[in-house]
């Protein structure tokens, strides 16, 4: 059963504290992206990444670190210098990254700091 | 800036109902719109992936069409049924990233 699994589902942070988000994929894809979703906002690109050992600052990287070690696997870490990291992540994989493929996406981690 | 907007923002219906919602972007340097389908405690699903003036896709009882001189996307949804209450995304894309809009929320009542 190919998807994308990110864990924890919800995760709880004290200020000034890293925490890591996993995401992994079975569906072979290339290309993989985090997202953060804020309350009235769409998604806002973090990250992104298009083969192993690459990736690419999205839109609002600042605070956040990725590495890319593995096809399978993005992790994405929010580091204590992101001021505002309570916010809905979600992981998406793309086969390409061709504008016309489709995003596959994760279940979604929400953090909340404390 | 690019932007994305969607609307409306929320829609109530009542099952049999026909709906229709839009979604506006920049008309210069497209390249592709997609719209997804994210129901409540699941992952989004990708609906189409449209980069064609003139583009009609359908799946089901869901289409959708796209302008690109003028910027816009209609999705229709026919005879909603309460398995399509969910929030429908669409993004577009110039050929480096998505962005998003912020969604349209459908709730369809039996």
């Amino acid at each position: 059963d190919g998807g994308i699994t990110q864990s924890p589902k919800y995760l709880f942070r004290k200020e000034g504290q890293n925490v890591t988000l996993s995401c992994e994929q079975n569906l072979n894809h290339d290309a993989m992206y985090w997202y953060r979703q804020d309350p009235g906002q769409g998604l806002r690109l973090i990250y992104y990444s298009q083969i192993v050992n690459d990736f690419q600052k999205g839109d609002i990287a600042e605070g956040y670190s990725v590495s890319r070690e593995k096809k399978e696997s993005f992790p994405l870490t929010v580091t204590s210098a992101q001021k505002n990291p309570t916010a809905f992540y979600l992981c998406a994989s793309s086969i390409g990254r061709r504008p016309y493929n489709e995003q596959f996406f994760g279940p979604g981690t929400r953090l909340t700091v404390l | 800036i690019l932007n994305v907007e969607q609307s409306p923002q929320s829609l109530h219906v009542q099952e049999g109902d026909s709906t229709n919602f839009t979604c506006s972007f920049p008309s210069s340097n497209f390249y592709a719109l997609h719209w997804y389908r994210w129901e409540t405690a699941k992952s989004p699903e990708a609906l189409f992936v449209m980069t064609l003036n003139g583009d009609e896709k359908k799946k089901g009882r869901i289409s959708a069409t796209l302008n690109t001189k003028e910027g816009y996307s209609y999705l229709y949804i026919k005879g909603s049924q309460p398995e399509d209450s969910a929030t429908y995304l669409c993004a577009f894309t110039g050929a480096d990233k998505l962005i998003f809009g912020t969604g349209t929320r459908l709730q369809v009542f039996p």
